[in-house]
């Protein structure tokens, strides 16, 4: 147990819809960041927060916003679904730098 | 920018073997890190370990080591001994300043009985 909870496990929605992921990090990690694992794309970075700021932009859609709550907690919210959404998105954490990046059991997103 | 690439896709070894999997990477920064992912079936990012590249001695976890050539931007894992437990899909790594990890596809890897 790497100590990174995401919520909801699995997630299966329709095209057009809207959902929200909720990550919470470890305890006294500063640092949230969001990948995404797809077959055709691989793991790739999303987005970085690091104490309520945003830090980093990777490969995110327009359609794809995030924000870091004052309690550290993190929410992914992805609109206007469409089919290539399907994957998995990963949280980590970390105390932010070169420090180790924990990794949440992810949450499986279907879109039909 | 930063790119990982793992050359291949599967391999398989027997159980108290050795395999190594291969990396190589490319980056512009001249601070940066590189780590070993196991990702099991439960789907679980796993951190094997970790390469600081300022550092020349190569790391070593257990039964888990590396071998970094910085001129050759090279950076395989060996896994000595293999275990059945060990049968995962493998990502290389690389963290620059940016703090983000840069993925490689990965290398799935089977452990034979």
């Amino acid at each position: 147990d790497s100590g990174v909870t995401q919520t909801p496990k699995h997630l299966i929605t329709a095209t057009g819809q809207r959902v929200t992921l909720r990550c919470s990090p470890r305890s006294g990690d500063l640092s949230v960041y969001w990948y995404q694992q797809s077959l055709d794309q691989g793991l790739q970075f999303l987005i970085q927060y690091y104490n309520g700021e945003e830090r980093a932009k990777g490969n995110i859609l327009e359609r794809f916003s995030a924000q870091q709550f004052p309690d550290l907690h993190s929410e992914l919210n992805l609109s206007s679904l469409e089919l290539g959404d399907s994957a998995l998105y990963f949280c980590a954490s970390s105390a932010g730098g070169s420090n180790e990046q924990f990794f949440g059991p992810g949450t499986r997103l279907t879109v039909l | 920018a930063q790119t990982v690439t793992q050359s291949q896709p599967e391999m398989s070894v027997q159980e108290a073997e050795t395999v190594t999997l291969s990396c190589t990477y490319d980056t512009s920064e001249s601070d940066y890190y590189l780590f070993w992912y196991k990702q099991p079936p439960s789907r679980q990012m796993i951190l094997v370990i970790r390469q600081e590249a300022y550092k020349q001695q190569n790391a070593t976890e257990n039964r888990f080591s590396v071998n970094f050539q910085k001129a050759a931007k090279s950076f395989s894992l060996k896994i000595s001994d293999s275990q059945l437990g060990d049968a995962a899909m493998y990502f290389c790594a690389t963290q620059g300043g940016s703090e983000k990890l840069v993925f490689g596809k990965g290398t799935k890897l089977t452990v034979n009985p």
